[in-house]
């Protein structure tokens, strides 16, 4: 069964140095999100990529933050330089079409630990 | 701006019975999708159920289904002869016109035997 992959599961970093997520949508998805989600709260939309383009990247904090999807597959989120305040789980998601009916399908996620 | 509000921090429901969860949102766009994820402790979120907003009929998938109330603007969900697998955290998510999908801050669901 086609499913989001995402590494590495679990990330234990110190606060200033960088990190990196990495995301692998289900194949031929030309829709890929990277969601921020704190501890006890909904799934925060962070940047949504159609294709190699950015459609929403409103809430990405871009000082620190930066995400690429290079060849309209597969996508990596950095943060650099990591803050105690980015300890969250960061989920991946993607789906087929561009329209307000389609279902995303989720990653694992990646658990961030800023110490 | 889009928005999901659910009430509900946490429900109770003894297995077997029927439980539903509240989700209500707010939209300007007539053209829009309503979702419910369920999301175990481990973390992946699973999709449940969507219901788009020109659909007539409630969506159903197995033993849950959505209970669409447009002039309300609510579309909860409706668990029936609940699970003990079926503890989770529970979203309510709404996607308008470019697919932007918009949660609420979820529902704990318990289980008890």
């Amino acid at each position: 069964e086609a499913e989001v992959a995402q590494s590495p599961r679990y990330k234990i970093t110190e606060k200033s140095q960088a990190v990196a997520f990495w995301c692998d949508p289900i194949s031929g998805h030309a829709t890929l999100y990277w969601y921020r989600q704190i501890l006890g709260q909904g799934p925060e939309l962070l940047v949504q990529f159609q294709d190699e383009s950015v459609v929403d990247d409103s809430q990405l904090p871009k000082d620190r933050f930066s995400a690429e999807r290079l060849k309209g597959v597969d996508s990596t989120l950095k943060i650099q330089p990591a803050e105690l305040g980015d300890s969250a789980m960061y989920l991946c998601a993607s789906s087929l079409a561009y329209s307000a009916g389609t279902e995303a399908f989720f990653g694992q996620g990646t658990r961030l630990t800023v110490v | 701006a889009q928005k999901i509000t659910q009430t509900q921090p946490g429900m109770f429901v003894q297995e077997k019975e029927a439980v539903t969860l509240d989700c209500t949102y707010d939209t300007s766009d007539q053209s829009y999708g309503l979702f419910w994820y369920k999301q175990p402790s481990s973390g992946e979120m699973i999709f449940l159920i969507y219901q788009g907003s020109y659909d007539e009929q409630n969506a159903t998938e197995g033993r849950y289904s959505l209970n669409f109330q447009k002039a309300r603007k609510s579309a909860n969900l409706v668990i029936s002869a609940s699970q003990l697998g079926d503890s989770a955290m529970y979203f309510c998510a709404m996607s308008t016109g470019f697919q932007k999908l918009v949660f609420g801050t979820g529902t704990r669901l318990l289980v008890s035997p």
